[in-house]
């Protein structure tokens, strides 16, 4: 069974630092690439950040580009999102997800998510 | 940026009701569309990828159809556990991966 378990989500000041964790499980991780996926309280959802298998492929949302860093150990069967000078926009639940074994980037497992909150 | 536009905002149908959302795309992006379910306080579960390919273990009373830009969901006979938020998202930009604002169906 596919798992992907996220962490390291939590309450943070404004202009500081956090990196969340997603630890998946069930398949052979360093094949698929992967995503981070937010929703912000009561609102829709927003890609963020992907990562291809090798790391050779790593994009961004503009609104967090320069900010954040998306990385993976395949050792570890880990993803990582490492989030800098937070703003209170980044508010959000804060999903990994597995982009389906095709061409495009289409996400067929979700973690469960874990929450971020920016504020003084 | 392409920009999906996705209708409607809301919805409310009856049981065995025939549901249809739709999604237009600011551009061409073939059939690089997908969609997506999310029941209350769960995660979003994918539906439908390709435009009209069914995901693994998706019932076959939706279905996922393409006119040019536009994009169509449709739920041929609408269930209880059909009730959340569905969104479609674009897939044929690698430099940003959008979802539409998503629709709210509710039961009548």
């Amino acid at each position: 069974e596919v798992q992907l378990v996220e962490s390291g989500g939590g309450l943070v000041q404004p202009g500081r630092s956090l990196k969340l964790s997603c630890l998946a499980s069930g398949f052979t991780f360093s094949n698929y690439g992967m995503n981070w996926i937010r929703q912000a309280p009561g609102k829709g959802l927003e890609w963020v950040a992907s990562i291809s298998s090798s790391s050779s492929y790593i994009y961004y949302a503009d609104t967090v580009k320069g900010r954040f860093t998306i990385s993976r150990d395949n050792a570890k069967n880990t993803l990582y999102l490492q989030m800098t000078s937070l703003r209170s926009e980044d508010t959000a639940l804060y999903y990994c997800a597995r982009r389906r074994a095709t061409v495009a980037n289409y996400f067929d497992y979700w973690g469960q998510g874990v929450m971020v909150t920016v504020s003084s | 940026d392409i920009q999906m536009t996705q209708s409607p905002a809301s919805l409310s149908a009856s049981l065995e009701e025939i549901v249809t959302i739709t999604c237009q795309a600011s551009q061409d992006i073939g059939n690089w569309l997908a969609w997506y379910q999310q029941k209350p306080g769960k995660s979003p579960q994918l539906l439908i990828y390709g435009a009209t390919s069914l995901a693994d273990g998706v019932p076959s009373r939706f279905s996922g159809s393409r006119s040019g830009t536009q994009y169509s969901l449709k739920i041929s006979r609408l269930q209880v556990e059909d009730i959340g938020i569905y969104y479609c998202q674009q897939a044929s930009s690698a430099l940003m991966y959008t979802f539409g604002a998503g629709t709210k169906l509710e039961l009548k």
